[in-house]
């Protein structure tokens, strides 16, 4: 069965870099998120991608954060200057349509020092 | 702004019980997620609720929806350890974003 990919499926950075977390959606998805989950928190909802742009963002996702789709199957989120309130698992997930689920990817576990 | 409650928080039960976690929601949405996680995991897609009335079973799990009530409910049925999981409902607010509950935590003793 296709499935999300996510790499690296950890990351340990210095606060204050950049880092840039990985995504190979499902192939013939169209729709694409990114939510973060702080340990043992709910899940929270950062961006959906949809025709090469954003299509919602929360207020989390500010001037911090950017996503890219740069080829045809990659999909990244960046996080510039990271704080340490940032280390969290990141989850990636595809969708086919608006209303179909969502498939979700292992995860980014986050860790700023 | 569409909050979304989940209850209970955590749930220990015997193997062989019936219980059902709750999730209630702020405004009006028809489109509800059931995902499951299990400890250090991913998130796992069990139901997709897109109507009021709406029913879906899976084994020993079945969800509803009623959107009237903003109410949706996931019975387990006779549980099994292997049902032991976090559940999360999730509700679409019609503008791509899903709003997560903040989970059930289920151990099963056997």
């Amino acid at each position: 069965e296709p499935e999300v990919t996510q790499t690296p499926s950890h990351q340990v950075t210095q606060m204050g870099q950049e880092v840039i977390l990985r995504c190979v959606p499902i192939s013939n998805h169209l729709y694409f998120y990114w939510y973060r989950q702080i340990l043992g928190q709910k899940v929270e909802f950062l961006v959906s991608f949809y025709n090469n742009e954003i299509s919602e963002k929360s207020e989390i996702f500010d001037d911090q954060f950017s996503v890219e789709r740069p080829d045809g199957s990659n999909f990244t989120l960046k996080i510039r200057s990271t704080k340490l309130e940032d280390s969290a698992m990141y989850f990636c997930a595809s969708s086919p349509s608006r209303v179909e689920p969502q498939h979700f990817g292992d995860g980014t576990r986050l860790s700023i020092l | 702004e569409l909050k979304v409650e989940q209850n209970p928080l955590f749930l220990s039960m015997q193997e062989g019980k019936n219980y059902t976690i709750y999730c209630n929601y702020s405004t009006t949405s028809d489109r509800l997620y059931w995902y499951r996680q299990d400890p250090g995991k991913s998130l796992e897609s069990l139901f997709v609720l897109l109507s009021n009335g709406a029913v879906k079973q899976e084994g020993r799990l079945m969800a509803s929806l009623d959107t009237k009530a903003r109410l949706s409910t996931l019975h387990i049925t006779a549980a099994v350890h292997d049902l032991s999981a976090t559940y999360f409902c999730a509700v679409d607010d019609s503008n791509y974003q899903l709003i997560w509950g903040a989970g059930t935590k289920l151990i099963i003793k056997p």
